[in-house]
């Protein structure tokens, strides 16, 4: 089975410009998460979907994060205008909770590095 | 809010020996869910161990086993016969069983393995 599938893998912009990220999540999993990952403050979720519905988006940064999920198997996270503090790697997750009570795990894409300069 | 303390930024180990990484964590909740994943330089995220709160049995897969100490909060891992692919940065993590679906990272250790 195909993982999660995020793209692009590395993305280098200047400030100011428009970013999108995009998150393919495993078929048939009905959650779908996005980390962002920095040296000084580790990883940290940014917000997360459940049957395409956005859950939990305090993690959202500011009002230039932008998230969506138009159906169940894409994803997109923008920023814009994007600045220098938002360099980090960008992960998407899956997994097929969605119910209280379940053990399972959440599945990582391969990441994005962003880099604004 | 949960939080998740990794006390060991780095460890290194010799190539066959065992290693221990520690993780402790803070919550008021009674049922949750522990992990650990391991990040090598490719940064994938790759899921090594998991436990449920409620089981009293220490998880293992392979030559990966935790120490979960429930009234102490602590979840340690160790790695036995550590080989050279063993080499990455560990994240703990914990997630609650009837809240929000998001882990909740430590910080990472860095692990070395020596030959």
């Amino acid at each position: 089975d195909a993982g999660v599938i995020q793209s692009p893998r590395h993305e280098v912009t200047e400030m100011g410009q428009e970013v999108t990220l995009r998150c393919k999540p495993i078929s048939g999993h009905n959650s779908l998460f996005w980390y962002r990952q920095t040296m000084m403050r580790g990883l940290e979720l940014l917000i997360y979907f459940n049957n395409n519905v956005p859950i939990d988006d305090s993690g959202m940064p500011e009002d230039r994060f932008s998230a969506k999920m138009p159906n169940a198997s894409f994803s997109t996270l923008k920023i814009q205008p994007s600045e220098p503090r938002d360099s980090a790697v960008y992960f998407c997750a899956s997994s097929p909770t969605g119910y209280r009570g379940s053990n399972q795990p959440q599945h990582f894409g391969d990441g994005t590095r962003l880099s604004i300069l | 809010a949960q939080t998740v303390t990794q006390s060991q930024p780095e460890m290194s180990v010799q190539e066959a020996e065992t290693v221990t990484l520690s993780c402790t964590y803070d919550t008021s909740e009674s049922d949750y869910y522990l992990f650990w994943y391991k990040q090598p330089p490719s940064r994938q995220m790759i899921l090594v161990i998991r436990q449920e709160a409620y089981k009293q049995q220490n998880a293992t897969e392979n030559r990966f086993s935790v120490n979960f100490q429930k009234a102490a909060k602590s979840f340690s891992l160790k790695i036995s016969d550590s080989q050279l692919g063993d080499a990455a940065m560990y994240f703990c993590a914990y997630r609650s069983q009837g809240g929000s679906e998001k882990l909740v990272f430590g910080k990472g250790t860095k692990l070395t393995v020596n030959p």
